[in-house]
């Protein structure tokens, strides 16, 4: 049984720049969640994709922007790189996450570094 | 969603058991704990969750106090493969999010 996928695993853009990540969930889930982590801090949440619908956003602006397909796989888009963009971006899936004792599942990462 | 404590760092003997603590002391009635472990630069992985019963499974134990303010994790033989930072994190019910702090940066020692 597959766990969470992502690709890449690793990118090096430049400032300006649009990057689009993406992230296959567990068999099963049908929920998939997004969270930057910088470096030496914990994974802060962007948003999660239910139903191929945004359900929840954290403190994240706008050039970042998410699709969920059909499958459940899902895909983060940023616009307009900065520097401080730079972070492992983590994608974690779940089934329909909200109920009391559903767990979040991490895949592996994808390393971003902005130049 | 309630706030966790949880100390910066922690060292253990390889073999030891790792007892790991965390406070929530505004924990509500419905907000569950949950600990994940995080080896260097590899996704989050879940390892036990719980609500107010004590919980063990095949990684860990979790124990938490009757008046649920405090927990503690416990990895029972410490392996250098369990070198990691530990996050503690409360749950409200329904909540979509997880919100991570800090963690405890845990070294097991030869």
């Amino acid at each position: 049984d597959a766990g969470v996928t992502q690709s890449p695993t690793h990118l090096i853009k430049t400032r300006g720049q649009q990057v689009t990540l993406r992230c296959s969930p567990k068999s099963g889930h049908d929920t998939v969640s997004w969270y930057q982590q910088a470096l030496g801090q914990g994974p802060q949440f962007i948003f999660q994709y239910y139903e191929e619908e945004e359900r929840q956003r954290g403190n994240f602006p706008d050039r970042f922007s998410g699709h969920q397909f059909p499958n459940y796989s899902s895909e983060l888009n940023v616009n307009a790189l900065l520097l401080g963009d730079s972070a492992l971006y983590l994608c974690a899936s779940s089934f329909n996450f909200g109920a009391d004792t559903d767990t979040q599942y991490f895949g592996p990462g994808t390393r971003l570094t902005v130049l | 969603d309630a706030k966790t404590t949880q100390p910066p760092s922690m060292d253990c003997a390889e073999g030891r058991a790792a007892n790991l603590p965390c406070n929530h002391s505004t924990i509500s009635g419905n907000e569950y704990v949950y600990w994940y472990r995080q080896i260097h630069s590899q996704g989050p992985q879940y390892i036990i969750h719980g609500l107010k019963n004590n919980e063990t499974n095949e990684m860990a134990s979790l124990i938490i106090t009757e008046d649920r303010k405090s927990s503690t994790l416990i990895l029972p033989h410490a392996t250098l493969r369990d070198t990691a930072v530990y996050y503690c994190i409360v749950r409200v019910a329904g909540a979509q999010k997880l919100v991570f702090g800090q963690g405890t940066r845990l070294t097991i020692n030869p």
